[in-house]
């Protein structure tokens, strides 16, 4: 089945402790891309990446990492998390043909709270 | 970044009535896709629209890409309980740039 799978899809931590949340895609997607979901603000993008090797920021990278160091795989790395990174988190990934974005993808999502 | 107006940004309706909402930009879109976000989990596409004009339909859902490229429609008909969610417009540029609305939360009383 064609899918987004991030993990985990709750997390509790406290302020700088290191984490990474994973996101994965099995359909060979060349971009994938980082959202946070907060209330009243809609989806805001954080980072995404148009292929391997190749990662950008978005509207609100700060206090964001990402890698892609292979084509399926686009973790998440908060080095030092703070309160104000507790949000829903959203992987997505899309196929790109010819510089055309088809229909994004998205996983069920990342729900972190940083104490 | 840039959003998308999208309006209304709340509904509560009976279950069986039609439900209208729209997306405007004031910038020329050449293709609008609409997604459903149920509660906890992540937005799933509804309908694509790729051509000025079109009009599509999806069981009881039915979108439009306006004329002008700068507004698209989505219709649903004889709601029920499980079309409850947010309805988000969004673009997905040649620019890499993608563009979200800030959704309609649709609620829909038994």
């Amino acid at each position: 089945e064609a899918q987004v799978t991030q993990n985990p899809r709750y997390l509790i931590t406290v302020t700088g402790k290191k984490l990474t949340v994973t996101c994965s895609q099995n359909m060979n997607h060349e971009y994938m891309s980082w959202y946070r979901q907060d209330p009243g603000l809609g989806l805001r993008q954080i980072y995404y990446s148009m292929n391997v090797e190749v990662t950008d920021k978005g509207d609100v990278p700060e206090g964001y990492k990402v890698s892609r160091k292979e084509k399926r795989n686009f973790p998440l790395i908060l080095e030092s998390p703070s309160p104000n990174q507790t949000s829903l988190y959203f992987c997505a990934s899309s196929l790109v043909l010819w510089g055309t974005f088809g229909p994004l993808h998205f996983g069920n999502g990342t729900r972190l709270t940083v104490t | 970044g840039q959003q998308l107006n999208q309006s209304p940004q709340s509904m509560f309706i009976q279950e069986g009535e039609d439900v209208s909402m729209n997306c405007t930009s004031s910038s020329i879109f050449n293709t609008w896709l609409w997604y459903k976000q149920d509660p906890g989990e992540g937005p799933v596409l509804l309908i694509a629209l790729y051509k000025a004009g079109e009009l599509t339909s999806n069981g009881r859902l039915t979108a439009q890409f306006g004329i002008t490229r700068k507004d698209s429609f989505l219709n649903i008909s004889a709601s029920i309980p499980s079309d409850v969610g947010i309805y988000f417009c969004f673009y997905a540029g040649n620019n890499r740039k993608l563009i979200w609305g800030l959704g309609t939360s649709l609620a829909v009383n038994p």
